[in-house]
């Protein structure tokens, strides 16, 4: 089955220190990767996306992911939080085919502490 | 761009009643809208894929009566929950996209989510 994995529920970090949230999906074909970001009570903002071509992918607000096929995985890193940072991230994966729709994760709150 | 707007963002209303929430991307056509429900402190649970001028394809389980989807146009889709319970109370979200097709790559963009509670 298809599926999405993100096994930190909660990953609580101080200020100005790296972090990786992790994402393993299901199945080693042709995938679309997403990262979503969600503060309080809002819908989701798209974060970064890996649809084909450089497996590093980076958003504008210094937060980058690596798509490794071998190992499944689509882990979001930062070299360094700010408070601001602190939030629900979601990831997501499109496998195409018949159903064409987003498999999410189960997200991580990234709690980002003085 | 590729805004959504959800609207209303939090409504409270009496068990028993309808409820209509819209979504519209402002600044594109969405031929695919998605409508999701997020219980507190869990992942977004698809509930129904709607494309412009057909009929929802709704997942197992949500009752295509109870939560009626209609995308009459490529900028608005509306989910009504007819006959509101208490147990109907939930974070709603809808999403748009760009275009269809079997390997779509294109992002969903969200709404800000309506926040419905039933007394």
């Amino acid at each position: 089955a298809q599926s999405v994995t993100q096994l930190d529920s909660q990953v609580p970090v101080f200020e100005e220190a790296p972090v990786e949230l992790r994402c393993n999906y299901s199945s080693s074909v042709s995938v679309y990767l997403f990262w979503y970001v969600q503060y309080p009570n809002q819908g989701l903002q798209l974060l970064l996306k890996y649809l084909s071509g450089s497996t590093l992918v980076e958003s504008i607000n210094g937060f980058e992911a690596e798509f490794n096929k071998s190992q499944t995985s689509f882990h979001l890193r930062k070299p360094s939080v700010h408070i601001s940072d602190t939030a629900e991230y979601f990831c997501a994966v499109n496998y195409g085919g018949a159903t064409n729709k987003l498999i999410f994760g189960t997200g991580t709150l990234l709690a980002v502490q003085p | 761009g590729a805004v959504v707007s959800q609207h209303p963002s939090w409504v409270i209303c009496k068990s028993g009643t309808s409820v209509k929430i819209e979504c519209r991307s402002l600044d594109f056509q969405a031929t695919t809208m998605f409508w999701y429900r997020q219980f507190p402190k869990q992942s977004l649970m698809l509930m129904a894929t709607s494309n412009e001028g057909s009929k929802a394809t709704y997942e197992q389980g949500v009752e295509k009566d109870k939560f009626l989807i209609n995308h009459a146009s490529l900028t608005l889709s509306t989910l009504t929950v007819t006959s509101a319970h208490p147990e109907d109370s939930s974070f709603y979200i809808c999403s748009a996209r760009k275009d269809r097709g079997p390997r779509s790559n294109q992002p969903q963009h969200f709404g800000d989510g309506t926040r419905l509670s039933i007394l």
